[in-house]
């Protein structure tokens, strides 16, 4: 079975530096996409980023980017010029390319802060 | 285009009780899920649906039931509420299974069992 885990809880960033949230996850498959979800205080779970396992160039959008290592099983967030609404728990997810049910397996999630 | 919506947004209940959570989708997906996200937790799977008439078990559905008779419709039923069931439920839904596929949620509810 899959597994992802965020090994921090919790981090803090400064307003307009920049930050890395970690990500690993377990998995014996070759086909599959690893995504980055927000969770602002309002609960509404928004997709961020999205990775293709066969694709070897990591995803960029605007400020947020991912360092993607097949290998080692990584997959981390950078959130750069951090702003104050990118306070939020931050969810990483892995979703089977083959898998029955097509459901997203979630990590504990990483509560970020953002001091102004 | 209002994408996935859930009723209640929150709601208490009593020990014993049961309720319906509701869940919708205007975008004519095939696949609907339930999760339910407990504090300082991820999401996981309660049930899922591939189409209209068809469901089936996800990681974690004892107390639960779910029935999906229309492609807009997937409701979730709690039956015999216990304490450990105050979580947060969110609905959601793909075209395919597919890993390309986004997958849409809806704003989620908030149930709190007493």
């Amino acid at each position: 079975a899959q597994t992802v885990t965020q090994s921090q809880p919790e981090m803090s960033v400064q307003e307009a530096e920049t930050v890395t949230l970690s990500c690993t996850y377990d998995t014996s498959e070759s086909d599959y996409y690893l995504f980055w979800y927000k969770q602002p205080p309002s609960r509404q779970m928004i997709l961020v980023i999205r990775q293709e396992a066969y694709k070897q160039q990591n995803a960029t959008e605007n400020r947020f980017s991912v360092n993607f290592q097949k290998a080692a099983k990584s997959f981390s967030l950078k959130i750069s010029d951090s702003q104050l609404g990118d306070a939020a728990m931050y969810f990483c997810a892995y979703r089977s390319e083959r898998g029955s049910q097509g459901n997203l397996i979630f990590g504990k999630g990483t509560k970020l802060s953002v001091k102004p | 285009n209002a994408g996935v919506t859930q009723t209640p947004k929150f709601r208490i209940l009593k020990i014993g009780q049961s309720m319906t959570l509701q869940c919708t989708q205007d975008m004519n997906h095939n696949y609907m899920y339930w999760y339910r996200q407990d504090p300082g937790m991820g999401l996981k799977l309660i049930y899922y649906s591939v189409g209209a008439g068809i469901t089936d078990k996800g990681e974690v559905p004892n107390g639960y039931n779910v029935s999906r008779s229309t492609t807009e419709d997937f409701p979730l039923r709690l039956e015999l509420a216990a304490p450990s069931q105050t979580s947060v439920y969110f609905c959601a839904s793909s075209q395919t299974r597919g890993a390309r596929d986004t997958q849409y949620f809806g704003p989620g509810t908030r149930l709190t069992v007493l």
